[in-house]
Parts: structure tokens; C-alpha cells; sequence
């Protein structure tokens, strides 16, 4: 089973808004990850934050983690038409490199 | 550099068919994983290979998938008799794993699989 689930499954916006992307995860974790994927594409690695992290930011995102709610939130801001994408959290749990993905947001940010 | 490389692109095959996938990994990248994913759904994860050491293989599904990883570089995963419910997109990726912990993975753009 996944270790991740992401809500909202979809989310559409204007461009210029904010979007804004929770997952939620089942055991402790050494690092969550966030990863990007275009239609018909793999996946891009977009940002990692580890367990003793709170907050991490990176250009137009900003992450979050809370570990005693074992979940954490992806910020995009000032969207733009080419965020468009499906976006998924992956954790590892602990003693392990086995990396679990959510079920993953998918973003439409209209022009 | 090249990224990591999976063949064939797409595959159509009949159903009890079985099917080979190939994977090419990042050079010096000593962790690889094999992952499948549904239209529209998430990531399952089926294998996961690290080095030397014997793989994870909890994701398979039945014992009709199996993968090796030769020489600590390519990959194959094989489906035999294969089933309609098979058909999906099948992802590898590799990252340095043990070389550096936390290191992100790098996607192929994956193997899409047509059971008919």
C-alpha cells in the first residue's frame, strides 16, 4: 500500500494564485521529498526536507513539515500556466532507502 | 551527462505474452527502483535494488514480475503471462543511494505497456 496521500486529487487555479498541496504519511520518516510530473513524462525531483526540518524554500516553493501530524504541505506561489503538472510526496521510512510516493495533486493553472 | 533510459518506449503485447523492460540507469548511480503506475493514479512501488545487496522486492505483485540488475548497472524486470490488468506505465529510477543519503531520484520517462 502507498505510504502517502495527497489532497486535494485536483486543483485548478488562475495564474498568478497560489496553489497549495497537503500529504499525508503513515510512518516516521528520515526525509520527505516532492516530485513533479508532466503528462507522459518521469518524474522531477523538486525539493527534499528532512525530518528535523520545519520549513523549507526553494525559489517560487515553499515546504512544510509537521512530523507529529506526519504530514506536510507544498506552497507554489504566484503560479504560472507551465506549473501545470501533477505533483507527488515520497517518503522514506525509517531504516530504509525505499522511497514511497503518494497518490499525487494534479495542478492546472489556467493562462 | 544522460539521464536514465528506458526501452522500449512503448510496448503492445498480447495477453500470456510475457515481456522484457529494459533500464538504464545514471553511470555511478548504485541505487535503482522500479516503479508502476495506473492512468491517472500514483506511483506503486514494485523493487528496489542498492548496491550489492540482495533487493527489496516487496512491491511485486505476483510471482509473474521479477527483476535482476546485472553488473550493478542495467536492468530488466519481467512480466511472464502477461494480464491485462499489467498494462500501465512502468518507471525506473536511479540515484546515488548509499554514495549519499537523501539523494533525490532521477526518472526515466518510462516504459507504457499494453496488455490487449
Amino acid at each position: 500500500s502507498q505510504q502517502g496521500e495527497e489532497d486535494p486529487q485536483a486543483l485548478s487555479i488562475q495564474e498568478g494564485e497560489n496553489a497549495t498541496m497537503n500529504c499525508s504519511y503513515k510512518t516516521s520518516i528520515n526525509n520527505l521529498q516532492w516530485y513533479r510530473q508532466n503528462s507522459g513524462r518521469g518524474l522531477v525531483h523538486l525539493i527534499l526536507i528532512r525530518s528535523n526540518e520545519r520549513e523549507k524554500h526553494s525559489g517560487r516553493l515553499r515546504v512544510t513539515l509537521d512530523t507529529s501530524k506526519k504530514s506536510s504541505s507544498l506552497l507554489i506561489t504566484a503560479s504560472r500556466a507551465a506549473d501545470t503538472a501533477s505533483y507527488f510526496c515520497a517518503t522514506d521510512a525509517l531504516n530504509t532507502d525505499k522511497l514511497i510516493f503518494g497518490t499525487g495533486t494534479r495542478l492546472q493553472v489556467f493562462p | 551527462g544522460a539521464g536514465v533510459s528506458q526501452s522500449p518506449s512503448n510496448k503492445v503485447t498480447e495477453k500470456g505474452k510475457d515481456v522484457e523492460l529494459r533500464c538504464d540507469p545514471i553511470s555511478g548511480h548504485t541505487a535503482l527502483y522500479w516503479y508502476r503506475q495506473s492512468l491517472g493514479q500514483g506511483l506503486e512501488f514494485l523493487i528496489y535494488f542498492q548496491g550489492n545487496s540482495a533487493p527489496d522486492k516487496s512491491g511485486l505483485p505476483s510471482d509473474r514480475f521479477s527483476a535482476e540488475r546485472t553488473g550493478g548497472s542495467v536492468s530488466t524486470l519481467t512480466i511472464q503471462r502477461t494480464q491485462q490488468e499489467d498494462s500501465a506505465v512502468y518507471l525506473c529510477a536511479s540515484s546515488l543511494g548509499g554514495l549519499q543519503p537523501n539523494s533525490p531520484l532521477h526518472f526515466g520517462n518510462g516504459t507504457r505497456l499494453t496488455v490487449t
